[in-house]
């Protein structure tokens, strides 16, 4: 399967701010996806970021506070922008290398909003 | 849109004990996975299931897709304490991202 690497793995950051996501993949993908995992909660699908053109962004979730990168078929970023307490998550990019090919996950970004 | 329901919840077993939790869609499903995500770590895909009636083995672990391809459930036989985490299905339709149920949280005492 595709080697995922995201960073950072983890942060700490000021209301107020903003932190950029990046997901790398050792190959081209075809999908590439980003979702929040909550404490103790599921994951929840922030959007499908699509090469080349703007994300598909789940309800709930708008490209203002969320805008998603894709330039190529192997990166990603993903921007928490405004930050508050409660954007503290784990931050999950992940990838699908062709349709009908399961989903696998990057480490993740452990987020925490002072 | 597919949403998928998992229960238990919570589940404590013994060392050796069986383990089974269950997911159910009120609509027919393309495929179910199921992710295992131990505390700390990110979910790990162990397995997918597309056909009707489908079953599956991986050592001690059993999933079984319905017939209907509205429920499916994984078992787990003799637990250990390596078993330990979060077990999630999602599922998905083709080009689509995955939805995941709330999972099942396992705990295992030896």
């Amino acid at each position: 399967s595709a080697v995922i690497s995201q960073k950072p793995s983890r942060d700490i950051c000021q209301r107020g701010t903003s932190l950029t996501i990046q997901c790398q993949v050792d190959s081209q993908v075809t999908m590439m996806f980003w979702y929040r995992q909550q404490p103790g909660q599921s994951l929840t699908l922030i959007a499908t970021a699509n090469q080349g053109s703007e994300a598909t962004y789940e309800s709930g979730f708008v490209i203002d506070k969320f805008p998603i990168s894709r330039p190529n078929l192997t990166f990603s970023t993903l921007t928490v922008s405004n930050m508050s307490p409660e954007d503290s998550s784990i931050y999950l990019c992940s990838v699908a290398p062709g349709l009908n090919q399961p989903q696998h996950f990057g480490d993740g970004t452990r987020l925490s909003i002072l | 849109g597919q949403q998928v329901m998992q229960i238990p919840q919570y589940q404590h077993v013994q060392e050796g004990e069986d383990f089974t939790t269950y997911c159910n869609s009120s609509t027919t499903l393309s495929n179910i996975q199921w992710y295992k995500q131990r505390p700390g770590g990110h979910p790990v895909f162990l397995i997918q299931l597309v056909k009707s009636g489908e079953v599956k083995k991986q050592k001690r672990l059993t999933f079984q897709f319905g017939e209907a391809k509205k429920n499916s459930s994984l078992h787990i036989t003799a637990t250990q304490t390596t078993d330990v985490g979060t077990y999630f299905c999602a599922s998905n339709q083709a080009g689509t991202a995955l939805i995941f149920g709330k999972g099942t949280t396992l705990s295992v005492s030896s």
